[in-house]
């Protein structure tokens, strides 16, 4: 199986500052036929189930505000929010979709205000 | 619009087992895969496994392998997910979500609290 690890486990960021979260995955998640890679990134708020900002380690879901950006290739990938708001206090995890029907998601990463 | 209704909450004693529906409106139910993923209290995700309803086969992660069974009915629209020999770790939200357009998982269901106790 594919292992995720996601860097830091928890963060504070000041409100309209950046944060930044990373992924790593244990092999290549990056298929040569389409030059895609199987690399999404989720945010869950308490209470609500996850929801699927980016597709294809950098193509922003619909209607997904364009402060959120992702990045990377292969085995590292980044997710970046811009500018931080309040509404971004959520846990975040990566989950790589490589092989049909097997999935695995990093271990999360807690953002919190600052 | 696609939508996951999940049936609602349980509670069971160790060794028994769990079903859990989850019914699809909305979209083609059969050429999507649905997974379920499971979410222990405090804890992170975990996916269990699972099936594309045209295909009629499943997948399930080594940890949950002989344990689970989920299945779908293409009549209904709807997917279900049973474990057995249930024990206490296993108290957690159980969510089905099914595959978007796009590939990964773009639709949530509202989860199920199992609990597990004697």
């Amino acid at each position: 199986d594919i292992v995720m690890t996601q860097s830091p486990d928890s963060l504070a960021v000041s409100l309209g500052e950046r944060a930044t979260i990373n992924c790593k995955s244990s092999q290549s998640v990056l298929y040569s036929s389409n030059n895609k890679n199987y690399l999404a990134w989720y945010q869950q708020k308490p209470g609500q189930p996850p929801k699927l900002l980016i597709y294809w380690a950098s193509t922003r879901e619909s209607g997904v505000p364009d402060r959120f950006s992702g990045s990377g290739s292969g085995t590292d990938f980044t997710l970046t929010i811009s500018s931080l708001q309040a509404e971004d206090v959520a846990v975040y995890y990566c989950q790589q979709y490589y092989s049909t029907l097997s999935i695995t998601f990093g271990q999360g990463t807690r953002l919190e205000i600052k | 619009q696609v939508q996951l209704v999940q049936s609602g909450a349980e509670v069971k004693k160790p060794g028994s087992s769990v079903k859990v529906s989850c019914k699809a409106s909305g979209g083609t139910f059969s050429s999507y895969a649905i997974s379920w993923v499971r979410q222990a209290p405090g804890q992170g995700l975990e996916w269990m496994g699972g099936t594309i309803p045209i295909f009629g086969t499943a997948k399930y992660a080594q940890k949950f392998q002989g344990r689970v069974t989920i299945t779908a009915d293409k009549s209904t629209s709807t997917a279900y997910m049973e474990l057995s020999s249930l024990r206490s770790e296993d108290t957690a939200v159980y969510y089905c979500a099914r595959d978007g357009s796009s590939g990964p998982l773009g639709y949530w269901g509202q989860g199920t609290l199992v609990t597990v106790s004697s």
